[in-house]
């Protein structure tokens, strides 16, 4: 139980465009969905939260208006990147709290972004 | 001082040997502790987690947690070359869903 579906697993895309990530609960109601983001050799970021109907918390230093996140269903979670740029490119996963047998924290297999 | 702090490494053990793992945390209110692996490329997968003081057995990993020196370990035993990755602490703010992560210890085992 507890499986959280990431897609894109990857995306290439050129610079100046926007690129949306989706993560669904597949067999679990996720009202909260965290988004990270990984660069190489590096650990987790935590990039912003997302909670089922309302507006996303973000963390110090990422910008809303560029990572835009909509958590419209209990079990839809998306990360659009607008506007990208090659710095933009990276690892992005998302996660979400598990309860009872579940506890712990099932993340989304990740999406490598690549700005051309 | 960051939040969560792993062991420096890379860690190189021989396959059979044991390896051990350290994470401390600064937070003491802290309530729940994680051990994610992740291999190159991939997502973190939760290997255990703990929150209670003394030892937690899964298989061969063994996860140990004494609150009052903010300190969890985890213990591989008889390592396999699937061993082979970078396992990350996290910790679970007081009151709050947030993780926070170590930047990881990087196991390699030689076969």
């Amino acid at each position: 139980g507890a499986v959280v579906s990431q897609h894109p697993s990857w995306v290439i895309c050129k610079s100046g465009t926007s690129v949306k990530i989706e993560c669904r609960s597949l067999d679990f109601q996720a009202t909260t969905m965290f988004w990270y983001r990984q660069f190489p050799k590096q650990s987790l970021m935590l990039m912003a939260t997302s909670n089922e109907g309302s507006k996303a918390t973000y963390e110090q230093g990422v910008e809303k208006d560029k990572f835009l996140i909509n958590h419209a269903s209990l079990t839809l979670s998306t990360l659009t990147v607008t506007s990208a740029h090659p710095e933009d490119s990276s690892f992005y996963i998302c996660s979400a709290p598990g309860t009872g047998a579940n506890y712990g924290y099932t993340f989304g297999s990740g999406t490598r972004l690549t700005v051309v | 001082q960051k939040e969560v702090e792993q062991n420096s490494g890379p860690l190189s053990v021989p396959e059979g040997a044991i390896a051990s793992l350290n994470c401390t945390y600064s937070d003491r209110g802290s309530q729940s502790f994680f051990w994610y692996r992740q291999y190159s490329g991939k997502s973190p997968e939760l290997i255990m987690f703990i929150y209670s003081n003394g030892d937690k057995e899964d298989g061969r990993f063994t996860a140990q947690l004494n609150k009052a020196s903010q300190y969890v370990s985890l213990l591989i035993r008889d390592s396999q070359p699937s061993d082979s990755a970078t396992y990350l602490c996290a910790v679970n703010a007081p009151n709050d869903y947030k993780l926070s992560f170590g930047a990881g210890t990087t196991v390699t085992v030689r076969a």
